[in-house]
């Protein structure tokens, strides 16, 4: 089937120690996003990509940053991940932009120590 | 800029009562509508959409109506079961998804 694949489900890393989250899809779908949703919270949208084109949201903080190597792979790193980064990690994909469905990923639980 | 309000939960039921949870928008422009649902660890899936005012989407027994006048799409369901307890959010999208706050609802047997 396809599908939107994080991994991994749960990841769990300490203060300030760098941390990279994977997304993968099999839709072949040109566009990718990242959202960060935080407990009881609705998803909060950091970034997408529009096939290579990285869109930025204006209050992502500097300390996440995302690659897409490929149509099909995509991550999320944070390079010093601080106590208030700790959240669910939704990826998510689109063929086009504008009024198109987005699928969603399960998500990569992040627990920061 | 754009914006959705729904009704804070959580909503505990009964099976085979009615659903209805409220959601209002502010936007500029025409935007699309959605209620997505995310059953407990999983992301999330679109239960239903509506592309422009008057439109009636549905999924699942789930209902929900676009209406401009009100600047509203609030979800209905007129008989849950167990397997619907879940956080639903609305949400809007111009170039990008701008979600609700999400409502847990909790349905017993």
């Amino acid at each position: 089937d396809a599908m939107v694949i994080q991994n991994p489900r749960y990841q769990v890393t300490q203060f300030g120690k760098p941390v990279t989250l994977s997304c993968s899809q099999t839709l072949n779908h040109n566009v990718m996003y990242w959202y960060q949703q935080k407990s009881s919270q609705a998803p909060k949208l950091l970034f997408h990509y529009y096939d290579k084109d990285f869109n930025n949201e204006a209050d992502t903080p500097d300390n996440f940053q995302s690659r897409r190597p490929n149509t099909s792979f995509c991550f999320l790193d944070i390079r010093s991940p601080g106590l208030g980064d700790a959240a669910m990690y939704l990826c998510a994909t689109s063929s086009g932009q504008g009024l198109n469905e987005q699928f969603f990923g399960p998500g990569t639980r992040l627990t920061v120590l | 800029g754009n914006s959705v309000t729904q009704m804070e939960g959580p909503v505990t039921l009964s099976e085979e009562a009615f659903l209805t949870i409220n959601c209002t928008y502010t936007a500029t422009g025409y935007p699309s509508l959605f209620w997505y649902v995310q059953y407990p660890g999983e992301g999330l899936q679109l239960l239903l959409k509506a592309t422009k005012a008057d439109d009636k989407g549905s999924n699942k027994g789930f209902e929900a109506t676009y209406r401009k006048e009100t600047t509203s799409f609030h979800l209905e369901k007129g008989s849950v079961q167990v397997s619907d307890s879940a956080v639903y959010f609305c949400a809007l999208r111009d170039y990008k998804l701008s979600f609700g706050a999400g409502t847990t609802v909790t349905v017993r047997a």
